[in-house]
C-alpha cells in the first residue's frame, strides 16, 4: 500500500508570513497533484508536477517535485487570508502495481491565514 | 474549460429513500470517478469508469450503484443509505485513466442521511 505523508496537518499563521507544506513517500509516483479545497466545495487543481526535480510557480506559490519523484513541497510566500483552505497533495501512478486512475492522497493541511 | 458539474448541490434523504447524484463533463475526458469525503479528510475513491465501463470498485456497499450512460455523464444511485453515509460526494474526470493524468473535481454534493 502506498502512503503519502503530508505535514503539517494544521498551520495557523499571520498575513504576510511564508509557509511550506511537505508531502513525502517511500514510493515513486509518475505525477503529483496539489489541490486547494474550501469547506463544502470540491478540490481545485493548483498544479501537476511530472518530472523529477521540477519546479513550478503560480504567483506566490512554488511547487517542487523531488528528484526521485517520492516527495513534493508547496511554498507560499507572503500568505494572504484568501489562501485559507485545505491543501491536498495526491500522487498518481506509483511503482509497485498501483492501478491506473487511483490517486494516493496525503492527509491534508488545514491552513488558516489571519488578517 | 476544465469544469465538472454536479447536481444537486445539497441533498437530504431518509434511510428508505432512493435518490441519484449526477455528474457531467464536456472536456472529452474518458475516465470518470466517484469519491466520498468526510470533513477535513482527503477524498476516498469509490468507483472509476474508463470508456464508460466500470474499471475500479473499491468494495463499496451495494446501496451505492454507479452508472455511466455516456462519455459525459456519470450517475450515482443511492438506496437505503445509513446515517454514516452522510458526506460530500465528489465526481472527477481525467483525459484517460492513466498514471500522469490530472483529475479535475466537481463542486460536490453534500449529502445528509437522516
Amino acid at each position: 500500500t502506498q502512503l503519502l505523508e503530508q505535514s503539517p496537518q494544521f498551520l495557523s499563521i499571520q498575513e504576510g508570513e511564508n509557509l511550506t507544506v511537505y508531502c513525502n513517500s517511500s514510493s515513486v509516483f509518475s505525477s503529483l497533484q496539489w489541490y486547494r479545497q474550501e469547506p463544502g466545495e470540491g478540490p481545485v487543481l493548483l498544479v501537476t508536477v511530472v518530472t523529477g526535480g521540477e519546479v513550478k510557480k503560480l504567483k506566490r506559490l512554488t511547487f517542487q517535485f523531488g528528484d526521485a519523484r517520492k516527495d513534493s513541497s508547496l511554498h507560499i510566500t507572503a500568505a494572504q487570508p484568501g489562501d485559507t483552505g485545505l491543501y491536498l497533495c495526491a500522487g498518481a501512478g506509483g511503482a509497485g502495481g498501483t492501478s491506473y486512475g487511483k490517486l494516493t492522497f496525503g492527509q491534508g493541511t488545514i491552513l488558516t491565514v489571519h488578517p | 474549460d476544465t469544469e465538472v458539474t454536479q447536481t444537486p448541490k445539497h441533498l437530504v434523504m431518509g434511510m428508505t429513500n432512493k435518490k441519484s447524484l449526477k455528474c457531467e463533463q464536456h472536456m472529452g475526458h474518458r475516465a470518470m470517478y466517484w469519491y466520498k469525503q468526510k470533513a477535513k479528510k482527503p477524498p476516498e475513491l469509490m468507483f472509476v469508469y474508463s470508456y464508460e465501463k466500470l474499471s475500479i470498485n473499491e468494495s463499496v456497499p451495494s446501496r451505492f450503484s454507479p452508472e455511466c450512460p455516456n462519455s459525459s455523464l456519470l450517475n450515482l444511485h443511492l438506496h437505503a443509505l445509513q446515517p454514516e453515509d452522510s458526506a460530500l460526494y465528489l465526481c472527477a474526470s481525467s483525459q484517460l485513466e492513466g498514471r500522469q493524468e490530472t483529475q479535475y473535481f466537481g463542486p460536490g454534493t453534500r449529502l445528509l442521511v437522516l
